[in-house]
């Protein structure tokens, strides 16, 4: 099956700086999504972007589907910004039977 | 926008019984929804396929027999793990098609 890989594994910041995590995957996707998992486990979606930029406030993401990766963008972090971020992908079949990768967990301190 | 409900969102068990757990689209039909499964500090792994009026797929090496999954009405699927132990202690969540997720259901057997 396809394989998602996000980099890097852990991320610690002050707040006000600005972040970028990677998801590369090996096969070509029919639908990437971000997630943001706050402490209690909720997953947010963040952005459906299977190619293309997209911005929404202080996030941006930006997947380049020739090339088989994806960026999201965190600028000027917040202390709720922290949790993990996770990169998901569907590749074949439905464009929601997802893939996901491991995740990056980021701290943002105040 | 649409939402998935799901409940309950904590429950601990006793070694040996069954727990269910309910997913609910509450204003659109989900005729399909997809079950994942995270044990802490990792990722999320898809577990099945639920397709309402039919018989759910599984992903390689999931039990079926463990883990019933019934999805009888166009807002409603349900997950039952039977015969529980602690080693299926886990968060399971539920999502649908056009990535909106559950709030998840964490398990925990003793």
């Amino acid at each position: 099956g396809i394989q998602v890989e996000q980099s890097p594994p852990d991320l610690i910041l002050q707040e006000g700086a600005n972040s970028t995590l990677r998801c590369n995957f090996s096969d070509s996707v029919n639908n990437l999504q971000w997630f943001h998992q706050n402490p209690w486990g909720q997953l947010i979606n963040l952005f459906y972007i299977p190619s293309g930029t997209k911005q929404n406030g202080r996030l941006s993401a930006t997947t380049v589907a020739t090339e088989r990766y994806s960026l999201l963008y965190i600028s000027s972090s917040q202390t709720t910004d922290s949790g993990v971020y996770f990169c998901a992908v569907a590749s074949g079949g439905s464009n929601y039977k997802l893939t996901f990768g491991k995740g990056t967990l980021l701290t943002v301190n105040p | 926008g649409a939402v998935v409900s799901q409940h309950p969102s904590r429950v601990i068990c006793k070694s040996g019984t069954s727990v269910k757990i309910e997913c609910r689209s509450l204003d659109f039909q989900a005729t399909t929804m997809f079950w994942y499964r995270q044990f802490p500090k990792q990722s999320l792994m898809l577990m099945a396929t639920s397709n309402e009026g039919s018989k759910a797929t599984y992903e390689q090496g999931v039990e079926k027999d463990k883990f019933l999954i019934n999805h009888a009405s166009l807002t409603l699927s349900t997950l039952t793990v039977t015969s529980a132990h602690p080693e299926d202690s886990s968060f399971y969540i539920c999502s649908a098609v056009g990535g909106t997720f559950g709030s998840g259901t964490r398990l925990t057997v003793v």
